[in-house]
């Protein structure tokens, strides 16, 4: 299947600073990126789709200018956290869809970890 | 009333039993059903998509869908140890990837050998 990469898979920061999680797509373009957040034992919450050259659209609730997404290109979207702060710790995974791609060719990436102390 | 209920377990089998996990939901404008796959700190890779009422197959992986009661099952036969993981299971009403997955909690499944 097709692949998506993550990086870093694993960040410690302290309070206050910002943090930038990559998502790309490595063999395929994506027309489409979502941003999940996943608390432990708990599912994974869209927090915002990303359309590659258009603004993202967040989901209720999420502060827009705390976690702001550019999709740039076709196969890397950047989620970065900004004045981050413990409440924000993490696993933060990302998903890619190729352009009129069917229910079954959203393909997720590896996940970040992410700790604010 | 969360759209997609799933209970979280976690469930214990021993190796080579039948397992069975279970979603409901609420909205009947959900079309597609997936099952995912995420082992421990890894993201979700897909297991088996659905579209309708009906069952599929594959291997020894069973979806089925039963949209008159709301309610979605994956069966596993002869499980092993390495179906440990959580499954979680997710809905759309859109068949374009572009459109947005509901996903429930996820049923935490540990198969002792």
């Amino acid at each position: 299947g097709a692949v998506v990469s993550q990086h870093p898979s694993r960040v410690i920061c302290k309070s206050g600073t910002s943090v930038k999680i990559e998502c790309r797509s490595l063999d395929f373009q994506a027309t489409t990126m979502f941003w999940y957040r996943q608390f432990p034992k708990k599912s994974l919450m869209l927090m915002a789709t990303s359309n590659e050259g258009s603004k993202a659209t967040y989901e209720q609730g999420v502060e827009k200018d705390k976690f702001l997404i550019n999709h740039a290109s076709l196969t890397l979207s950047t989620l970065t956290v900004t004045s981050a702060h413990p409440e924000d710790s993490s696993f933060y995974i990302c998903s890619a869809s190729p352009p009129a791609g069917g229910r079954e060719t959203q393909y997720f990436g590896p996940g970040t970890r992410l700790l604010v102390l | 009333q969360k759209e997609v209920e799933q209970d979280p377990g976690p469930l214990s089998v021993p190796e080579g039993a039948i397992v069975s996990l279970n979603c409901t939901y609420s909205n009947s404008a959900f079309q597609y059903f997936m099952w995912y796959r995420q082992y421990s700190r890894k993201g979700p890779e897909l297991l088996m998509y659905t579209y309708s009422s009906g069952n599929k197959e594959d291997g020894r992986f069973t979806a089925q869908v039963d949209k008159s009661s709301k309610y979605i099952s994956l069966f596993i036969r002869d499980s092993q140890p390495s179906d440990s993981a959580t499954y979680l299971c997710a809905m759309s009403s859109e068949y374009s990837s572009a459109s947005k997955i509901i996903f429930g909690s996820g049923t935490r499944l540990s198969i002792r050998p």
